[in-house]
């Protein structure tokens, strides 16, 4: 079973601030993909990492893929009370079916004005 | 439009009962997905269709059936509710075949047992 590990559970930081939220597997993954889930509503994917040492933005979010394609980050820059949310990583299944994602347990993160 | 949807947003019930969350996608997409997310925010997938045909069922106790009498829908019954099963549970659906998989999930169904 492959397990994704993301650091930290919580963090609560304060306007302004930066952070890095971490993913990592000692197991390949063919890709991964960040989601970002506000109290009371589903998941939304914010990006997918595909290529080894890939680095992805998304305005103030930078996203990057390990060269050896088991672990990511997720950087953001000059965090607002907006990007409040649970952050979740997941991948593909081994055996490389795209059908079944396995996720991580994701981190809540906190954003005060 | 609302892409992915669930009714009943919220379900408080009994021990013992039975009870039916509904999805829908008008996204045209092949592949839905049952997934329940317990109070520590781990969210594991359950059951997966496509094309109305079963292909991933997670060790999920028998007391929960899948349904898809189309690819636009997906329910799952709950027989003999437990208290170990509250939790949310989302709808997903996906494009079959798109690589990485993106899924698009339902706002989800608070499911309390009391």
């Amino acid at each position: 079973t492959q397990l994704l590990e993301q650091s930290p559970q919580f963090l609560s930081i304060q306007e302004g601030e930066n952070l890095t939220v971490y993913c990592n597997s000692s197991s390949v993954f063919s890709s991964l993909q960040w989601y970002r889930q506000e109290p009371g509503e589903g998941p939304v994917l914010l990006v997918t990492v595909v290529t080894g040492g890939e680095v992805k933005k998304l305005k103030r979010l930078t996203f990057q893929f390990g060269d050896a394609r088991k672990d990511s980050s997720l950087h953001i820059t000059a965090a607002q009370p907006g990007d409040t949310g649970l952050y979740l990583c997941a991948g593909p299944s081994s055996g490389g079916s795209n059908y079944k994602l396995t996720f991580g347990k994701g981190t809540l993160l906190t954003v005060n004005p | 439009d609302t892409a992915v949807s669930q009714t009943p947003k919220y379900l408080v019930t009994q021990m013992g009962n039975d009870k039916s969350i509904k999805c829908e996608q008008n996204l045209g997409h092949d592949t839905m997905y049952w997934y329940k997310q317990d109070s520590k925010k781990f969210l594991k997938i359950m059951f997966s269709y496509n094309n109305k045909e079963l292909i991933i069922n997670e060790t999920v106790p028998n007391r929960f059936s899948p349904k898809s009498p189309d690819k636009a829908h997906l329910n799952l019954h709950i027989n003999s509710l437990e208290l170990g099963d509250s939790a949310v549970y989302f709808c997903a659906s996906s494009q079959a075949g798109t690589g990485g998989s993106k899924q698009y999930f339902g706002p989800g169904t608070r499911l309390t047992v009391t």
